[in-house]
């Protein structure tokens, strides 16, 4: 069964510091997501992507958040400098289309779980 | 503004005890209501995709349903294995990108 990849699955750094995470989403989906969950709270939207193209990114802190989707496929979401409420998991989704009338089934990897201390 | 609560926020049956987890969302032209399981340090996975009113979509031990303001996910004589986060959702006004409530955090007892 094709999964969403990501890596690395954890990662800790000291505030300041840069870091980047990658998602590899299913074959063939088109749509590719970004989400942040802090513990005990329903992942948020970060980013989302049509091909390599951002259509929402609306909630993301763009002072120090980036994410690039080069060649349509796979992904990398950057955080520089990285601060102590970043602390959180980093969750990738993808999902087949883009609808118009109703929304295609996003398909979530295991996510990156970032400490900064 | 779009919003999804859930309720209970914990719940603690013991095996074989029936129970349901209630979802209530705030938007208009609704495109899809998603539940999701997660476990503890893993990624959400996909259970069920409801899009009208009066849609119900079973798996297994669970069950959900949909109403104009409300869904349900109905578990029937759950088993330890059923222990978890069970997350809704629905895409938010204009895009894709899913609104999630805080969860339901749900225990099963042997």
């Amino acid at each position: 069964e094709a999964e969403v990849a990501q890596s690395p699955r954890y990662k800790i750094t000291e505030k300041s510091q840069a870091v980047a995470f990658w998602c590899d989403p299913i074959s063939g989906h088109a749509t590719l997501y970004w989400y942040r969950q802090i513990l005990g709270q329903g992942p948020e939207l970060l980013v989302q992507f049509q091909d390599e193209s951002v259509v929402d990114d609306s909630q993301l802190p763009k002072d120090r958040f980036s994410a690039e989707r080069l060649k349509g496929v796979d992904s990398t979401l950057k955080i520089q400098p990285a601060e102590l409420g970043d602390s959180a998991m980093y969750l990738c989704a993808s999902s087949l289309v883009r609808g118009k009338t109703s929304t295609d089934t996003q398909y979530f990897g295991p996510g990156t779980r970032l400490t900064v201390l | 503004e779009d919003q999804v609560t859930q309720s209970p926020e914990a719940l603690r049956l013991q095996e074989g005890e029936s129970s349901s987890l209630n979802c209530s969302y705030t938007v208009s032209g609704l495109r899809g209501l998603f539940w999701y399981r997660q476990d503890p340090g893993k990624g959400p996975e996909f259970l069920f995709t409801l899009y009208s009113a009066g849609e119900e979509k079973e798996k297994e031990r669970l069950k959900a349903t949909l109403t104009k303001k409300e869904s349900f996910l109905h578990i029937t004589a759950p088993k330890p294995e059923d222990s978890a986060t069970y997350l809704c959702a629905h895409p938010r006004g204009g895009a894709d990108g899913l609104t999630f409530g805080k969860g339901t955090h749900l225990i099963i007892q042997p």
